[in-house]
């Protein structure tokens, strides 16, 4: 079993769906859960993070974290043209560990 | 403000031919870590290095590959007597220091090796 487990998609909605990505994860060591849009050829970049269970909002963005289900999802709302890109979960053990854990990441389009 | 730059940004090479890939971290950060992104397959971590040390190679292969950040100069990721398993976008990212929060990573946009 990965550590990191996440469908590759792809995945393809009409603009203004609400999106939803998720990973599982094996190793409940991970505390910091990280989402990074990655477009075409191009480095991976931190929409946002999350510590433990909860949820976090950033705009239309929104990330939650289950640890008791292993289970960590990013929402998009009202998702634009500009959201197609690969989106990859990160895990870490702790704020400043530098060995992140990637899932394989999503690739999503959005269709005008 | 310059991200991380890293060059070349495609490399072709042949099989047993030797791959250089340098990557200087943003302005004002210097911890660098090198990752490689396999076809399918989720980013892994090689290596860590401070200037002029390596902190942890964990992830890298034990053979064929080796990585440098000297005094001056960027960064560099050596493997030598490539292979076609090697093919892969190789990421570099930099951070100011190692106790930061997850937000203080930042990736370059990558080198691409194919192996002929």
């Amino acid at each position: 079993q990965k550590e990191v487990e996440q469908d590759p998609g792809p995945l393809s909605v009409p603009e203004g769906a609400i999106v939803s990505l998720n990973c599982t994860y094996s190793n409940s060591a991970f505390q910091y859960f990280m989402w990074y849009r990655q477009y075409s050829r191009k480095g991976p970049e931190l929409l946002m993070y999350t510590y433990s269970s909860g949820n976090k909002e950033d705009g239309r963005f929104t990330a939650q974290v289950d640890k008791s289900s292993k289970y960590i999802s990013l929402f998009i709302r009202d998702s634009q043209p500009s959201d197609s890109a690969t989106y990859l979960c990160a895990m870490s053990p702790g704020a400043g560990s530098y060995q992140l854990t990637f899932g394989k990441g999503t690739k999503l389009s959005v269709i005008p | 403000n310059a991200g991380v730059m890293q060059n070349p940004r495609h490399l072709v090479r042949r099989r047993g031919q030797e791959a250089r890939l340098r990557c200087s971290p943003m302005k004002g950060h210097s911890h660098v870590y090198w990752y490689r992104q396999l076809p399918e397959e989720g980013l892994k971590f090689m290596v860590y290095l401070q200037k002029e040390n390596i902190i942890d190679e964990s992830g890298m292969p034990k053979e064929r590959f080796s990585a440098e950040f000297p005094k001056e100069g960027p960064s560099i990721l050596r493997i030598q007597q490539v292979v076609r398993g090697d093919s892969a976008a190789y990421f570099c990212a930099s951070s100011p220091r190692t106790s930061g929060a997850p937000g203080e990573l930042f990736f370059g946009e990558g080198s691409r090796l194919t192996v002929l």
